[in-house]
């Protein structure tokens, strides 16, 4: 099955700085990429998502890449406010399965 | 209200004990999941169902047992519980199997001693 690897798995940065997280995932049939933010006591949320006919895609703040030849895709968050303080999974799937990378704690620092 | 619930949110039970974990959505979603979250493990899904009455195992299935006899109900019981599966449980629902956004609910965080 689908091994989906996720780096760091916590990241700290000043407000106002960008913030990067990493996803390697094994499967090259692999062809729906979320990103969910779980805020603490609650379950998670997506927040982005890219398929794999699509390199890069925006919503304001953040952005999710995707390189299918390296397969990896990666997590963009550009001026960090505290309230992206939160666990960030991504994930990848095919069409009859999905796995989940371990997740990255983020902290943003006021 | 909208949305999925879930519930107890904690239970603490004992080691062989039945426990059973609901799950209700309404959004008349086809799709329903099961995931369990463990420190280092991110989610993994245990069960997920098609439709009411067709369930399916996922990554780590042993030990639990769900059913579905409504579209908006999935309950997960844990038959004999062992400590390995205190964790917290997630619930999910969705539109599509595997490439569509999934909808998850607050969580329950179950013990066992």
């Amino acid at each position: 099955g689908e091994n989906v690897e996720q780096h760091p798995s916590t990241l700290s940065v000043q407000e106002g700085d960008s913030a990067v997280i990493k996803c390697t995932y094994s499967d090259s049939a692999s062809n729906y990429f979320p990103w969910y933010k779980q805020e603490l006591g609650k379950g998670p949320q997506l927040i982005i998502d890219i398929r794999s006919n699509v390199g890069e895609k925006k919503d304001q703040r953040i952005a999710v890449t995707l390189n299918k030849t390296a397969k990896h895709f990666s997590l963009h968050i550009t001026e960090t406010q505290p309230e992206d303080s939160a666990v960030y999974f991504c994930a990848a799937s095919m069409d009859n399965d999905m796995r989940f990378g371990a997740g990255t704690r983020l902290t943003v620092k006021p | 209200d909208a949305g999925i619930t879930q519930s107890p949110r904690y239970k603490i039970t004992e080691t062989g004990r039945q426990v059973t974990l609901m799950c209700h959505q309404t959004w008349s979603h086809s799709y329903m999941f099961w995931y369990r979250q463990d420190l280092g493990h991110g989610l993994r899904l245990i069960y997920y169902s098609a439709a009411a009455d067709i369930t399916d195992k996922g990554e780590v299935p042993d030990g639990y047992v769900v059913s579905r006899s409504k579209t908006e109900n999935f309950p997960l019981t844990l038959e004999s519980a062992t400590r390995s599966q205190t964790s917290v449980y997630f619930c999910a629902s969705s539109r599509g199997l595997a490439a569509y956004e999934q909808y998850f609910g607050p969580g329950t965080r179950l013990t066992v001693t």
